[in-house]
């Protein structure tokens, strides 16, 4: 069964402090995302990757770091943690294709306090 | 550049009837694809529909429609018969063929289903 797993689910942290989000899908997808989602903003896209070792940037990359070790992992890295990071985050997965839709995660929810 | 609005930010309808969501685009591009997801309350997101730009035929899955008028850049979700489990976030999103590599979504509107 296609899945996307992402974790922690739920993180709290102390501003300037060092975060990294985790992301796994088992899906043999080449793409894959970081989401943040804000009420009033929706989703937005922070950094993406076409497969292993690749990286690419969204619409609101600053302050965050991305890597790719494998086709099945995709991690997201705060290293200074601030506030205005506090926020949803979705990874996601999808197949080559500019008509594919992506296959999301359920989230992790990060506080930056 | 790629943008995606919904004006909507709640609507709130009653069961089984039917609801539009509206959502309008702009876009540079001659090939782009129209995609509507579902977000539930648990924060699942969901991919329900979708409607590639050459196609003049309106996409329908189930009880999810769409309403495609490329003259207005505009790209409206429609629910028929409504049930109380359509309660949730729709979100609008594009991807441009020629030349985007990953969806823009809009802001989302949320539907509240009453009995």
């Amino acid at each position: 069964e296609a899945a996307v797993t992402q974790s922690p689910r739920n993180k709290v942290t102390v501003t300037g402090g060092n975060v990294t989000l985790s992301c796994r899908q088992t899906n043999s997808h080449n793409y894959m995302y970081w989401y943040r989602q804000d009420t009033g903003h929706g989703l937005r896209l922070i950094h993406y990757s076409y497969g292993a070792g690749n990286l690419q940037i969204g619409d609101v990359p600053d302050g965050y770091k991305a890597t790719r070790t494998t086709q099945e992992d995709f991690f997201l890295l705060l290293e200074l943690a601030s506030p205005s990071q506090t926020s949803l985050y979705f990874c996601a997965s999808s197949e080559r294709g500019d008509n594919q839709a992506p296959l999301f995660g359920e989230g992790t929810r990060l506080s930056v306090l | 550049a790629q943008k995606v609005t919904q004006t909507q930010t709640s609507i709130s309808v009653m069961e089984k009837t039917t609801v539009t969501m509206d959502c309008v685009y702009e876009t540079q591009d001659s090939s782009y694809f129209l995609f509507w997801y579902k977000q539930t309350a648990s924060g699942e997101i969901v991919f329900l529909i979708r409607q590639d730009s050459y196609k003049k035929e309106n996409a329908t899955v189930g009880h999810y429609s769409l309403n495609f008028q490329k003259p207005k850049s505009s790209i409206g979700l429609i629910i028929t018969a409504t049930q109380i489990e359509d309660s949730a976030v729709y979100f609008c999103a594009m991807r441009e063929g020629n030349s985007g590599t990953y969806q823009r979504f809009g802001t989302g509107t949320k539907l509240q289903v009453v009995p």
